[in-house]
């Protein structure tokens, strides 16, 4: 299975700020998520990263505060905007080789903001 | 909607009991069902999927559809299987799209 790799593993933010996380795979994969788990909650998809196009949101889930991007097959940035004190989550990336392959997960960043 | 639920946010057991987590989910199309799981300080890692019909560190799930089930079982708990368990629901025909359960954790005391 793909190896998957998140950038930063955890950040302390200001309110207001933005923060960028990267998520990198070490294969090419066809399809590539982003989750947010919230605090004593479950998974919830934000977003499917498309290459090369727009990323398609999940309800309750927009792009100007989740831009999402990216450029190849192996890599995705989701961008967590003007954040606050509700954006303390854990923000996972996931990753599917291909075919009917199951989504691998990456380590998770946890971002808190103050 | 689609939605997955585990009934049992916290579970505990002894070594050498059996052990069932329980999954129940609401979904109007073709199920795949997964089980995930994640250790302390691990990342969350896929246990099984119900279309394998495998059985991974003597856990087996079989696919209800019936009762909309996916119950995780193992006979003989071990210690080791103390961890983070989540129940998900596949949808569009396959992996693309997984709706968690809130997860059930397992604790097996020696």
């Amino acid at each position: 299975s793909a190896v998957i790799s998140q950038k930063p593993s955890r950040d302390i933010c200001q309110r207001g700020t933005s923060l960028t996380i990267q998520c990198q795979v070490d294969s090419q994969v066809t399809m590539m998520f982003w989750y947010r788990q919230q605090p004593g909650q479950s998974l919830t998809l934000i977003a499917t990263a498309n290459q090369g196009s727009e990323a398609t949101y999940e309800s309750g889930f927009v792009i100007d505060k989740f831009p999402i991007s990216r450029p190849n097959l192996t890599f995705s940035t989701l961008t967590v905007s003007n954040m606050s004190p509700e954006d303390s989550s854990i923000y996972l990336c996931s990753a599917v080789t291909g075919g009917n392959q199951p989504q691998h997960f990456g380590d998770g960043t946890r971002l808190s903001i103050l | 909607a689609q939605r997955v639920t585990q009934p049992e946010k916290l579970l505990s057991v002894f070594k050498g009991a059996p052990v069932e987590l329980k999954c129940n989910y609401s979904y109007s199309g073709s199920p795949e069902l997964f089980w995930y799981v994640q250790y302390s300080r691990q990342r969350l890692q896929l246990l099984l999927r119900h279309i394998s019909r495998e059985s991974i560190k003597g856990f087996t799930a079989d696919l209800n559809k019936g009762e909309t089930s996916f119950h995780l079982k193992k006979p003989f708990a071990q210690e080791e299987d103390s961890a983070m368990y989540y129940c998900a629901l596949g949808l569009q025909g396959g992996s693309e799209k997984l709706v968690f359960g809130k997860g059930t954790k397992l604790t097996v005391n020696p």
